[in-house]
């Protein structure tokens, strides 16, 4: 158990719709990354957060937002849902930024849009 | 478009052997190398993250050393256990933090 939650562990909506993935990083942790994992791709950086602001960008469409509240836990926000978004969502930690640390993996979410 | 390649893209050896993949990676804009251990069903496991040039770093039966010049890493392992079975992937960190992934190295482990 690498300490980082996300939740919900599965979820399965329809082509067109919002759904909210959570991820509470662990416990001291400031920085936070979204990855999503498709069939057909490897692992896919798509945003990072440092307490409470974003760091840094990767692959992410537009139609995917995110954010990081005080509490430093963060959410990923995916809009007008596309068969193609189904995938595994993961959530990664780490300690501070100013130097490259190791990253704790949370169990990830599956979303299915169908 | 920054690209990282891993070889081999699957391994298969017996218990007792020693093996070792490769990560290459362009050299520009280099942050940090990070190597995950990811076994089936289960999160990505953060191995080891380097970032100086001839940095090796090692973890029980696992080494991995980092050459930024030429642009590659290698990982190690030492007499492999059928638990060591699993995908290891290698990540560059680019000096804007972000992260990009080679495809992996899937090994298995025969007892």
């Amino acid at each position: 158990d690498s300490g980082v939650t996300q939740t919900p562990k599965h979820l399965i909506t329809a082509t067109g719709q919002r759904v909210t993935l959570r991820c509470s990083p662990r416990s001291g942790d400031l920085s936070v990354y979204w990855y999503q994992q498709s069939l057909d791709q490897g692992l896919q950086f798509l945003i990072q957060y440092y307490n409470g602001e974003e760091r840094a960008k990767g692959n992410i469409l537009e139609r995917f937002s995110a954010q990081q509240f005080p509490d430093l836990h963060s959410e990923l926000n995916l809009s007008s849902l596309e068969l193609g978004d189904s995938a595994l969502y993961f959530c990664a930690s780490s300690p501070r930024e100013g130097n490259p640390y190791e990253q704790y993996f949370g169990p990830g979410t599956r979303l299915t849009v169908t | 478009i920054l690209n990282v390649e891993q070889s081999p893209q699957s391994l298969h050896v017996q218990e007792g052997d020693s093996t070792n993949f490769t990560c290459s990676f362009p050299s520009s804009n280099f942050y940090a190398l990070h190597w995950y251990r990811w076994e089936t069903a289960k999160s990505p496991e953060a191995l080891f993250v380097m970032t100086l040039n001839g940095d090796e770093k090692k973890k029980g039966r696992i080494s991995a050393t980092l050459n930024t010049k030429e642009g590659y890493s290698y990982l190690y392992i030492k007499g492999s256990q059928p638990e060591d079975s699993a995908t290891y992937l290698c990540a560059l960190e680019d000096s804007s933090y972000k992260l990009i992934f080679g495809s992996g190295t899937r090994l298995l482990v025969r007892p």
